[in-house]
Parts: C-alpha cells; structure tokens; sequence
C-alpha cells in the first residue's frame, strides 16, 4: 500500500519550454501533497506544499511563477517548470500524505530527472 | 534547518545489526521522529516512526530515549541492499498542520560483504 507514482521519471528539453511532471497517489487520497527539489550529491529540498483545491504555499526562495503547481484531486498534483533554463536542471521528488492524523507519514514517488539543454 | 544531527557516514558488515543515531535535541512535546532512506537515483522510502515508545516492523526497529532528545534505528541483519541515504525527520507536530518535513544531510550507510 501507500504507492506514489510520478510521471515522466526522465526529460530533457530545450531551454525556454515548459515540464509538467504528475505525481500520482495511487492508492489512497493524499489531502497534502509536498514537492522536492534534490541536486547531485545533495540532500531533498522542500519546495512547495500543495492541499487539495487550495493554493500551493512555497518555501522561501522558491519562485511561485517559476514553478506552477496544482492540486486538483486528492490523487494528483502537477508541478510544471515554466519557461525552463539549464540552472533548472535537477531531481525532482513529490510526496504524498494520507487523510487523517498529521502525524502520518510522507510517501515520495520515484523521482523526475530534469535535464535542460 | 534540518534540526537534526546524524552522523555522515557509517559502515556495517553484511548480517550484522546497523544502528543508526540520531540527535534531535530541541524536539518539541507533540513531534514524531520519522526514518526515511534513499537509494541512489530513487525516491526517499519510509522505514518507521514514532512518538515516545520504541516502535518495530518488518523493516526496522526505532529506540527513542526516554527525554526524546535522540533516536537509534536499527536494522537488525543488514544486507548489501540496505546500503542508502539514511534520514531522520522531526515533524507531525501541532505547530505544522500540514507535516512538512525538512531534511538534513543524513547517514550514508555502505553494508560490506
């Protein structure tokens, strides 16, 4: 149980397009679901929280315009990478948590590796 | 700011116990201690967590000390597979409704043959 899918697992794209990763939980109904951001040899960095039908709340530094994200069911979220640059290029990890207790524990995806030529 | 301290790396023979420390000095009363890995190139798993009392599954126990300042993991037969990024989380508590983790460098463990 508690299974997060994340959808593509690998992109490359020219500089200037725009990624739009999914993050699925496949499951159970996620009420939060949280973002990450992990460059090579470096541990996760929290991006966003998202609740579903309400705004995303960005960490600090984190440009919301940059990275648009949407939480439209309590099974999906999407984060997409508006007008992407190489500097962009990272690891990115969603994370889901179930309804109940905020107590309960996060379940990540596998990961979407960005490349931005 | 992780607000907990693990030491960086660890090495444990194949079939031994790994105990994993964890220093989480200034948690607060209604605070769960989580334990996550992450192998290389994948997404973080969870392994345990707990409050107050020591908790086990399939995968691990969690010793948390009585004033809750810090926390041992422990895989009791570590194999190759376990080698990872070990994480402890402090979080879940009332003053973050959304249980937000922030995560720290972590423990790297290489299990040897």
């Amino acid at each position: 149980g508690a299974v997060v899918s994340q959808h593509p697992s690998w992109v490359i794209c020219k500089s200037g397009t725009s990624v739009k990763i999914e993050c699925r939980s496949l499951d159970f109904q996620a009420t939060t679901m949280f973002w990450y951001r992990q460059f090579p040899k470096q541990s996760l960095m929290l991006m966003a929280t998202s609740n579903e039908g309400s705004k995303a709340t960005y960490e600090q530094g984190v440009e919301k315009d940059k990275f648009l994200i949407n939480h439209a069911s309590l099974t999906l979220s999407t984060l997409t990478v508006t007008s992407a640059h190489p500097e962009d290029s990272s690891f990115y990890i969603c994370s889901a948590r179930a309804q109940g207790p905020r107590n309960q524990p996060q379940h990540f995806g596998d990961g979407t590796r960005l490349s931005i030529l | 700011d992780a607000k907990t301290t693990q030491p960086p790396s660890m090495d444990c023979a194949e079939g031994r116990a790994a105990n994993l420390p964890c220093n989480h000095s200034t948690i607060s009363g209604n605070e769960y201690v989580y334990w996550y890995r992450q192998i290389h190139s994948q997404g973080p798993q969870y392994i345990i967590h707990g409050l107050k009392n020591n908790e086990t599954n399939e995968m691990a126990s969690l010793i948390i000390t009585e004033d809750r300042k810090s926390s041992t993991l422990i895989l009791p037969h570590a194999t190759l597979r376990d080698t990872a990024v070990y994480y402890c989380i402090r979080g879940g508590g009332a003053t973050d409704s959304w249980g937000k983790f922030q995560f720290g460098a972590g423990t790297q463990v290489v299990v040897t043959p």
